[in-house]
């Protein structure tokens, strides 16, 4: 079955700690991955997906198909992260998101 | 350019009522797709259209739900007889995929209230 797993409903980290949200998924293909925030009272919106291999607002996420896990990491939180983070794995070529339940992310002063 | 529009963005309605949530997708986008965001549930994938291919219904938790995409444009999702457990808001996303790139657009969301 095809699952996305966020183990954390809440991380709280301090400003300028460095952050690391998890995200282990399951799929019998080759997956594609994104990780979507969604700040408060905004929609929801991609913040990187890994075939682009990018950096986005310091952010970064690697796919580790070994672990089956696509973290997503950041060396240095700032408040404007805190958001609800969503990873997410497409479903075939033309399919649907399957998401995580999401990490709310709490960077305090 | 505009995003993808839905409407109403808030509905309240009574248990045994049926309502209609429209979304209107970015234009040239082929695909549209609805999910649900429900608290302790995350978001739960509902139907997707892809062109004039039939709709992918695989995510619908009822036959109270349905939905269709008229000319390949505007989608409206149908919940007849609504239940309390229905409270959710759903969320409207369009895509196109340009060379092998993938990335989906989301609606601002319609908030629905079932009394």
């Amino acid at each position: 079955a095809q699952r996305v797993t966020q183990p954390e409903k809440l991380l709280s980290v301090f400003k300028g700690a460095p952050v690391e949200l998890k995200c282990n998924y399951s799929y019998s293909g080759s997956p594609e991955l994104f990780w979507y925030v969604q700040y408060s009272r905004q929609r929801l919106q991609l913040l990187l997906r890994h075939i682009s291999r990018e950096s986005i607002k310091g952010f970064t996420a690697d796919l580790n198909k070994g672990e089956t896990s696509f973290h997503l990491k950041k060396p240095f939180a700032q408040e404007e992260d805190s958001a609800m983070y969503y990873c997410a794995l497409r479903r075939g070529s033309q399919g649907n998101l399957i998401f995580g339940k999401g990490t709310k992310l709490s960077v305090k002063p | 350019g505009a995003g993808v529009s839905q409407s109403p963005s808030n509905k309240v309605t009574e248990k045994g009522k049926d309502v209609e949530l429209r979304c209107d997708p970015i234009s040239g986008h082929t695909a549209l797709y609805w999910y649900r965001q429900s608290l302790g549930q995350g978001l739960e994938f509902l139907i997707y259209f892809q062109g004039n291919s039939a709709p992918d219904k695989s995510g619908l938790p009822s036959d109270r739900f349905s939905a269709e995409r008229t000319g390949g444009s505007v989608s409206t999702l149908t919940i007849q007889r609504t239940q309390q457990e229905d409270s959710a808001v759903y969320l409207c996303a369009s895509s196109y995929t340009s060379g092998g790139v993938h990335e989906q657009f989301f609606g601002p969301g319609t908030r629905l209230t079932v009394l």
